[in-house]
């Protein structure tokens, strides 16, 4: 039983380059999230999903496109990567109440 | 806005000692309550959660209580241990839109002296 995993761990990409990061689970969680974690900003919520085929936005969404088309991927894309996108990335998954947590992709946008 | 406060930022106790960490929020309209504890680089992991109709949680030398009327969430720490420096994090979920969404607050990072 793996989890959360996140691919890749770590990215340098260059401003107005594209990525997706990949998330996966397999405890067959309904409901998955994505959020930012930034110094002093602490952790906020980009989008989620409350299951397959369903996606919404959340607190700072805006650069970032989600897909949800399997139970137990969750994927965030940059279609055109900005300096202010380095962040370090989580995903989570929920069955209901309890949040799990990915170890997080580092991404630096230069 | 949900807003999450957690003091203090940071904190340094020696080896044995019992500490307390706080955690306050302004809307009492919450669904549960998780602490996390996040090691430098690394993930979250769930430490304790507590539904809103609890008043507290326990696991080994950690206990985790809510006061949703005071809008304040405390964690007890028993006899620290080195091994327990980390970040902790305090995070507030609320229903919306059928998604129990968090709200974190910043943190306090522990350090525990040998």
């Amino acid at each position: 039983n793996a989890g959360v995993t996140q691919t890749p761990k770590f990215r340098v990409l260059k401003t107005g380059q594209s990525m997706t990061l990949l998330c996966a689970q397999d405890m067959n969680h309904e409901y998955m999230y994505w959020y930012r974690q930034d110094p002093g900003m602490g952790l906020r919520l980009i989008h989620y999903s409350v299951g397959e085929g369903t996606t919404a936005k959340g607190e700072v969404p805006d650069g970032y496109n989600v897909s949800r088309l399997k139970k137990q991927n969750f994927l965030l894309g940059l279609e055109s990567a900005a300096p202010s996108q380095t962040s370090v990335y989580f995903c989570a998954s929920s069955p209901r109440n309890e949040q799990y947590f990915g170890p997080g992709t580092r991404l630096t946008v230069t | 806005k949900q807003e999450v406060t957690q003091i203090p930022a940071a904190l340094s106790v020696p080896e044995g000692e019992n500490l307390v960490l706080n955690c306050s929020f302004t809307d009492s309209a919450i669904y549960n309550l998780q602490w996390f504890r996040q090691d430098p680089g690394k993930g979250l992991t769930s430490l304790l959660l507590i539904q809103s109709s609890q008043r507290e949680q326990t696991s080994g030398r950690l206990n985790a209580s809510l006061d949703k009327s005071s809008g304040r969430s405390t964690l007890y720490i028993a006899a620290s241990q080195p091994g327990d420096s980390a970040t902790y994090l305090c995070a507030f979920a609320y229903s919306g839109a059928g998604s129990y969404q968090l709200t974190f607050g910043k943190g306090t990072k522990l350090s525990v002296i040998p």
